[in-house]
């Protein structure tokens, strides 16, 4: 059974940096193929998808985030970390990690979601 | 501004049959395969159809996707009470270095 779950602050200052951590298993990201995203989701807006790591730590960022953003992995926790740097409130969102899987040339969208977590920018 | 367009809204009666449409680009719909989401407010995007036209165990065959070229499809026949949500298409875009894309999402309302 493939269960992902988010967990960080739920409430950070503007200028700051958040870390985000997805926990995942059912799966293992060193399996050929596989891959965790992270999407958010401002409240009452559409998904934006932001970030993505394979199983051999190739990464892929939203083009208009890509100077602000880093994914990494740790393999033996099954853990994926997402950073953000310099929070403004408009990055208030529900954050998700989900998995996604590579087939040949393509990437697929996720299949699994974790729950989200929901983080406000404020001061 | 999505990179994939879907229509803001639709709306049907119980029974009837519903369809939202989404459309790309050749970077992002040539080769990819399209994936579909139910989203009900509060919860996490559900998997709805998967590689264009293919159901996951469980989700029922009242819902049915389809793409041809730079656009993709999903229908929902026999419309019931309960489908009212919000519907996102997705799939990979190949274009630079290649990220992820999602429409900009259907609220389907059921009369």
């Amino acid at each position: 059974q493939v269960t992902l779950r988010e967990s960080g602050p739920a409430l950070v200052k503007p200028t700051q940096t958040l870390t985000l951590t997805c926990t995942f298993s059912g799966f293992s990201l060193s399996s050929s193929g596989m891959c965790v995203s992270w999407i958010r989701q401002p409240p009452g807006k559409a998904l934006e998808w932001l970030a993505l790591i394979d199983w051999d730590d190739d990464k892929y960022y939203n083009t208009s985030l890509k100077t602000r953003l880093t994914i990494s992995k740790d393999t033996s926790k099954n853990q994926v970390v997402l950073t953000l740097t310099n929070m403004d409130p408009v990055d208030t969102a529900t954050y998700y990690c989900a998995r996604m899987q590579r087939y040949g040339d393509y990437i697929n969208p996720p299949d699994y979601w974790g729950q989200g977590t929901l983080v406000t920018v404020s001061s | 501004q999505s990179v994939l367009t879907q229509p803001p809204s639709a709306s049907g009666t119980p029974g009837q049959r519903v369809t939202i449409s989404c459309s790309g680009s050749s970077s992002n719909f040539v080769g990819s395969f399209v994936y579909w989401y139910q989203q009900f407010p509060g919860t996490a995007p559900k998997l709805l159809i998967y590689r264009n036209d293919q159901r996951p165990s469980g989700v029922p065959d009242r819902f049915s996707g389809s793409k041809s070229g730079t656009s993709a499809s999903l229908a929902i026949s026999g419309l019931r009470s309960e489908d009212e949500a919000d519907y996102y298409c997705a799939t990979w875009d190949d274009s630079l270095s290649g990220q992820g894309v999602f429409g900009g999402g259907t609220k389907l309302t059921v009369l």
